[in-house]
């Protein structure tokens, strides 16, 4: 009943594959962020986006890298990964300067 | 130092008690302030936001003082079903429109029957 759409639900790929998370905000907002969690700690914020340009870019290694080709769909393309990049990460959408963010159901990634 | 600092717990209660959770924030120039609810394995939805007077909804009391910079939940009549981790959820902005969110660890609730 989400409003914002995130696919995959469960990612499992090597260190050499390249994938891509996808989410879709059905809101109308015109911000949405990325956001990793990992065990035991704190929502890292990752990267925001406002009117589809790239405003917080929070010192995330470039085997992240970002897309955001309209103000519906933000995607976060992933090559390369490490052991300890495994995590759920978070997808959320809001009306710039109004609260609260709505979060996806987050993709958990594994990676072996 | 961190943004947002809560006890982890974990709380485990009976059903029917009244328990509380504390968080403090290091910015003091912080404007908007949230208690968020994650169910395991699931996002994070919005339980409530906190206002500086003090809010309640239904058996949920939110408290904020700015001077200490501490804000509570506390939950009466606890229920099976308000077995979560609670996120203490801070806006960290000064002077800026868009909602840049700081993250407590959360403290993480356990309701016995």
């Amino acid at each position: 009943e989400t409003g914002v759409t995130q696919t995959p639900r469960h990612l499992v790929m090597g260190m050499t594959n390249k994938k891509s998370l996808k989410c879709e905000q059905h809101l109308g907002h015109n911000a949405m962020y990325w956001y990793k969690q990992s065990a035991k700690k704190p929502l890292e914020l990752m990267f925001v986006y406002s009117l589809e340009e790239r405003v917080e870019n929070n010192s995330v290694p470039s085997r992240f890298s970002p897309e955001c080709p309209n103000s519906s769909h933000l995607f976060l393309h992933l090559h390369t990964l490490q052991p300890e990049d495994s995590a759920l990460y978070l997808c959320a959408s809001s009306q710039e300067g109004v609260q609260p963010q709505h979060f996806g159901d987050g993709t958990r990634l594994s990676i072996l | 130092r961190k943004e947002v600092e809560q006890d982890p717990g974990p709380f485990n209660v009976p059903e029917g008690a009244t328990v509380a959770f504390n968080c403090t924030y290091s910015n003091s120039a912080s404007q908007s302030f949230f208690w968020y609810r994650q169910d395991c394995r699931k996002e994070p939805k919005l339980l409530m936001s906190v206002y500086s007077s003090g809010n309640e909804d239904g058996r949920f009391t939110a408290q904020l003082n700015r001077a200490s910079q501490y804000i509570s939940l506390l939950i009466r009549d606890s229920k099976l079903s308000d077995s979560a981790t609670y996120l203490c959820v801070v806006n960290g902005d000064r002077g800026s429109t868009l909602g840049r969110l700081y993250f407590g660890r959360g403290t993480q609730l356990t309701v016995w029957p």
